[in-house]
């Protein structure tokens, strides 16, 4: 089976604050994203990568940032947090190298996110 | 931008009832992929089917059947016998050569 984990499932921060979010998944696979979740808007996608160091925008990536040092490791990076980031933000991963919207992609439990 | 319409934003259902949510595409690729995922309370999206655009025949999982027409870019999930534990927000997905462009989900309600 297929594991996507973050690394906390609640989280409150205060505006100006970094902030973190840790994902990792054990299935070798090459391509993981960022998705925020919101009422009304559905999920939109912020950053996603293809491979280590490899990092490419999607569609709402302004005030975020993120890290693959890892293949199994992918971190979304609030550089300095702002209440208009509240959301539930959901990571998830799929194996095929192209295409990276035609294979499944798996996702973790979520981090509700608050910042205050 | 393509979209994906799930025009049932709630639906309760009584407890063994079927019920069947519907979704519409817009697509210009020749080959696309459509999803569903099913997101409980718990927050997760768990995958439930992918299909691509040359494979139109009809699939059963046990209590989950998906009915995918072509003709009218349609890919509508039923769930026979409804339970309890069905009760999520479902979303419709679609992929291709872009992202993956999701419905805004259609939130189902099972009545004990």
């Amino acid at each position: 089976d297929v594991k996507v984990t973050q690394s906390s499932r609640y989280l409150v921060k205060r505006t100006g604050e970094k902030v973190f979010l840790e994902c990792v998944q054990d299935m070798d696979h090459e391509n993981m994203f960022w998705y925020r979740q919101d009422p009304g808007l559905g999920l939109r996608l912020i950053y996603f990568s293809y491979d280590v160091k490899m990092k490419e925008k999607g569609d709402i990536p302004e005030g975020y940032s993120v890290s693959r040092e890892k293949k199994e490791r992918f971190s979304l990076i609030l550089e300095s947090a702002s209440t208009n980031q509240t959301s539930m933000y959901l990571c998830a991963s799929s194996l095929q190298l192209a295409g990276s919207s035609t294979d499944t992609q798996y996702f973790g439990p979520g981090t509700r996110l608050t910042v205050l | 931008a393509q979209k994906v319409t799930q025009a049932q934003t709630e639906i309760s259902v009584v407890e063994k009832e079927d019920v069947t949510l519907d979704c519409v595409y817009e697509t210009r690729d020749t080959t696309y992929y459509l999803f569903w995922y099913k997101q409980p309370p718990s927050g997760e999206l768990v995958f439930l089917i992918r299909r691509n655009s040359f494979d139109e025949q009809n699939e059963i999982s046990g209590r989950y059947s998906w009915n995918f027409q072509k003709s009218t870019s349609s890919f509508n999930f039923t769930i026979t016998a409804s339970q309890v534990v069905d009760s999520a927000v479902y979303f419709c997905v679609r992929g291709g050569n872009e992202k993956l462009t999701f419905g805004t989900g259609t939130r189902l309600t099972i009545i004990p």
